[in-house]
């Protein structure tokens, strides 16, 4: 069982450029998430979905946008990055929005 | 306002002591959630242990208990028999909202040492 898989594991991208972090669970979880973590700041909510076909905006969101098509896929773009977006980025699922997360080994971005 | 606060950047213990990590959280709702998380040095997070506002007891899964004091607002961790193995960041994170618009907020969190 993979639980939840992140990919690329790390990337260097120059500003301006446009990225999709993508996320892959196999739990049938309702519940997706998307998170950055910086240095002292612990990890912040950038969007969630609490099902498929539903998005909503969390803590941090400017910059980035998601999708949920299906069950299994949560994507997450830059659309055009800038370098305070680099980051530690975390895919999260839980089976209900609300409930105990369960965690992608996470992106590292780099934008310079 | 911080909605979730951990006073303790980094923690030492020795090996097989217990030792407590701190969290104090903020919140007006009347029911919420409190996690606690671990991210070893390898990255990844885990999930430890879960307590809701309305359980009267505290929460424990092995050797991990929640010191739940509700009208304090804060939700300790206490790490029993401590291993070289818990050596890792912790987090503390709040549910609040209602269903469909409930937000998890972490916490700072706490860097561990264990020595041997």
């Amino acid at each position: 069982i993979a639980g939840i898989t992140q990919a690329p594991t790390s990337q260097i991208l120059a500003a301006g450029r446009r990225m999709t972090l993508r996320c892959t669970q196999d739990m049938r979880h309702n519940a997706m998430y998307w998170y950055r973590q910086d240095l002292g700041l612990g990890l912040r909510l950038i969007h969630y979905s609490n099902t498929a076909g539903t998005t909503g905006k969390g803590e941090v969101p400017d910059g980035y946008s998601v999708s949920r098509a299906n069950t299994d896929d949560f994507p997450l773009t830059l659309a055009s990055a800038v370098p305070s977006q680099t980051s530690v980025y975390f895919c999260a699922s839980s089976v209900l929005t609300g409930g105990e997360q369960y965690f992608g080994p996470g992106t590292r971005l780099t934008v310079t | 306002a911080q909605k979730i606060t951990q006073t303790q950047p980094g923690m030492f213990v020795q090996e097989k002591e217990a030792v407590t990590l701190d969290c104090t959280y903020d919140t007006s709702d009347q029911s919420y959630g409190l996690f606690w998380y671990k991210q070893p040095s390898s990255g990844e997070m885990i999930f430890l242990i879960y307590q809701g506002s309305y359980d009267e007891q505290n929460a424990t899964e092995g050797r991990y208990s929640l010191n739940f004091q509700k009208a304090r607002k804060s939700a300790n961790l206490v790490i029993s028999a401590s291993q070289l193995g818990d050596s890792a960041m912790y987090f503390c994170a709040m549910r609040e909202g209602s269903n469909g618009g409930f937000k998890t907020i972490f916490g700072a969190g706490t860097r561990l040492f264990v020595k041997a």
